[in-house]
């Protein structure tokens, strides 16, 4: 049974660029949640979908956008990158809208220069 | 009001003592308490959980302990072994239509043998 994936591994970009970064999760789970980890510090909540709708959505400008597909994966998009935007991006999943036990991927290592 | 405070910032404890991390919410309505633990280069894996309703949970040799009159909960870990060295999330989460997740900060626990 696979975890829940994410694409690219690693990625470097430079400011004013967009980005897309990719989740599917783990078999059986239909919810998707995407946040920014930047070093030394917590996860920080950028947004939820379930139903191929953003359900709820953290802090973050609208130069972060995102997508679910029919088969419950995930995009995440960030338009005009800052230096600020650096940060290892964590998706994680779960099953139903509710309150319940989510599984995170190993991230993507975004970089920008 | 949607933070949750963490701490300590980093712990050293020697093999087989308790590792106890502390942490506070102001949210109310906060309604899942989760503990992550994070591997450098690993997404963060959930640990234990635990809900308002209850003051004590124990999993193996991990027991989160929550106080609801004071927004407080911490996680103890018993008989800590070099292999529990990593960073420990405390978390909150909270369903308005779909969950967000809040992380604490991150403690980052050594373990000596």
């Amino acid at each position: 049974d696979a975890g829940v994936t994410q694409s690219p591994t690693h990625l470097i970009k430079t400011r004013g660029q967009q980005v897309t970064l990719r989740c599917s999760p783990k078999s059986g789970h239909d919810t998707v949640s995407w946040y920014q980890q930047a070093l030394g510090q917590g996860p920080q909540f950028i947004f939820q979908y379930y139903e191929e709708e953003e359900r709820q959505r953290g802090n973050f400008p609208d130069r972060f956008s995102g997508h679910q597909f029919p088969n419950y994966s995930s995009e995440l998009n960030v338009n005009a990158l800052l230096l600020g935007d650096s940060a290892l991006y964590l998706c994680a999943s779960s099953w139903g809208a509710g309150l319940v036990e989510q599984f995170f991927g190993p991230g993507t290592r975004l970089t920008v220069l | 009001q949607q933070q949750v405070k963490q701490s300590p910032q980093s712990l050293i404890v020697q093999k087989g003592g308790i590792s106890i991390i502390n942490c506070a919410y102001e949210n109310t309505a906060f309604d899942y308490f989760p503990w992550y633990q994070q591997f450098p280069g690993k997404g963060p894996a959930l640990l234990i959980a635990i809900r308002p309703d209850v003051s004590e949970k124990k999993e193996g040799r991990f027991t989160i302990s929550f106080n609801k009159s004071a927004k407080q909960f911490s996680l103890h870990i018993m008989d800590s072994q070099p292999g529990d060295s990593a960073t420990y999330f405390c978390a909150a989460s909270i369903n308005t239509g779909g969950f967000k997740t809040i992380f604490g900060a991150g403690t980052r626990l050594f373990v000596k043998a």
